[in-house]
């Protein structure tokens, strides 16, 4: 069975400051990870995935995730907060990518 | 191209009382998933159809809970009675192949 853990339901960062979003995942199979955003009243958008290969990956609004198999860790980071990134993360773990099991989220407030 | 498309958007009604969404996935995309979000946590599966088949119902309430996939299209998810511990955002998304999954903006149930 597979299993996702976020640290912290709400982490609020400065506008400018480092985001870091944290994500651990338990899995019997090689892991393919994924980070959801979602913003209020809409659906999950995806912001970055690990299959295989590079464990450094860039998504999409300057974020990016690296893949740690030692420390069964996929964080998410972004160096610079914007107003914008509020919203709620999901980190996800899947067997082949079609059936996702989700973390609780992490709601991100960025205070100006 | 156009987006997973949910309706309605929201949707109260009262216990006992029978309740419908719908999901058109996006063009092309043969994997269907219905997904269930309770207040302040990750989806939930429900359901997984590969084209017309139910591939993996493990996690669908079957007594209350049914789900229907004509055509390999659209879908319809239906609770009847509803509870009032169905209250959730109701969440479809499509995918092809092992592509990583879209999601439509959700149907918020209330059930009082």
């Amino acid at each position: 069975a597979q299993s996702v853990t976020q640290l912290g339901s709400h982490v609020s960062v400065s506008e400018g400051a480092l985001v870091l979003l944290r994500c651990n995942y338990s899995s019997s199979v090689p892991p393919y990870l994924f980070w959801y955003v979602q913003y209020p009243n809409q659906g999950l958008q995806l912001l970055l995935k690990y299959t295989t290969g590079a464990t450094l990956v860039k998504g999409i609004n300057g974020f990016e995730a690296e893949f740690k198999k030692s420390e069964t860790s996929f964080h998410l980071t972004k160096p610079s907060a914007h107003m914008s990134d509020a919203a709620e993360y999901f980190c996800a773990v899947s067997d082949k990518g079609n059936k996702l099991v989700f973390g609780a989220g992490t709601i991100l407030r960025v205070k100006s | 191209e156009a987006g997973v498309v949910q309706s309605p958007r929201y949707k109260i009604i009262e216990k006992k009382q029978p309740v419908a969404f719908w999901c058109n996935p996006i063009s092309g995309h043969n994997t269907l998933y219905w997904y269930r979000q309770n207040l302040g946590q990750g989806p939930e599966l429900l359901i997984r159809y590969e084209n017309e088949e139910a591939v993996d119902d493990s996690q669908l309430p079957k007594d209350r809970f049914s789900a229907e996939r004509l055509k390999g299209v659209d879908s319809t998810l239906k609770i009847q009675p509803a509870e009032l511990g169905d209250s959730a955002v109701y969440l479809c998304a499509s995918s092809f192949s092992n592509s990583p999954l879209h999601f439509g903006n959700g149907t918020r149930l209330t059930v009082t």
